[in-house]
């Protein structure tokens, strides 16, 4: 999608082991989120950004953290995967459309 | 608490035939409203919102959707189904409008099959 993009696109780790999904955007926008898809759930929100170094939780918070250094950058990071953290994982920024404009996803899998 | 619902997990159609693909919510103020679509592997792609003014609004592929404040309901609607219309169809709502603070509410999504 313009503008917003993630990586990697797949990843497969053990559990216990750290992982960090990035979210680069070159829009210039304030406020960045992190979303999980979950069948049956839709989206819920784990993090969201409303600028450098300002972070807040989302619903769905427990296991993740995340960090903004730049503008451009927004980083999760799952300190010890778990199973349950298996998910695809979706950045999103505010679009012109008072909507949100969605990354491609990361799919993550914990073995 | 508020909240969107999507009563139904999937609906199939045929094709050349009108789909609805219904949406409630429940949350407080004058929300915005959009619908959201995933084809596989992909993002959710905007498809139309509703903000004010006319109640029946107008999006990509065409698609349009209903608004009716009395039965807080956002249904998307199409005409004329195609098969490439096939995909998973998300709606959301933004509480209190556009305010920096007010995040977007997704539902659980629809799976829309369409059959040839």
């Amino acid at each position: 999608d313009a503008g917003i993009t993630q990586s990697p696109r797949h990843k497969v780790t053990e559990t216990g082991t750290p992982v960090t999904l990035r979210c680069h955007q070159t829009e210039n926008h304030r406020y960045m989120y992190w979303y999980r898809q979950d069948p049956g759930h839709g989206l819920r929100l784990i993090h969201y950004s409303y600028g450098v170094k300002d972070t807040d939780k989302g619903e769905v918070s427990d296991g993740y953290s995340v960090s903004r250094s730049k503008t451009e950058d927004f980083l999760l990071t799952l300190e010890s995967a778990t199973s349950s953290q298996t998910s695809v994982y979706f950045c999103a920024i505010t679009g012109d459309h008072y909507g949100y404009t969605f990354g491609s996803g990361t799919r993550l899998t914990v073995v | 608490a508020q909240s969107v619902a999507q009563p139904e997990d999937q609906v199939n159609v045929a094709e050349g035939n009108p789909l609805t693909v219904k949406c409630t919510y429940s949350v407080s103020g004058n929300p915005y409203l959009f619908w959201y679509v995933q084809y596989p592997n992909r993002g959710l792609q905007f498809l139309l919102k509703y903000i004010t003014g006319d109640n029946l609004v107008k999006g990509s592929y065409g698609f349009e959707a209903e608004f009716n404040k009395s039965q807080t309901s956002f249904h998307l609607k199409k005409p004329s189904a195609l098969v490439s219309d096939s995909a998973l169809y998300f709606c959301a709502v933004r509480p209190f409008g556009y305010s920096s603070a007010s995040k977007i509410i997704f539902g659980s999504g629809t799976r829309l099959s369409i059959r040839p």
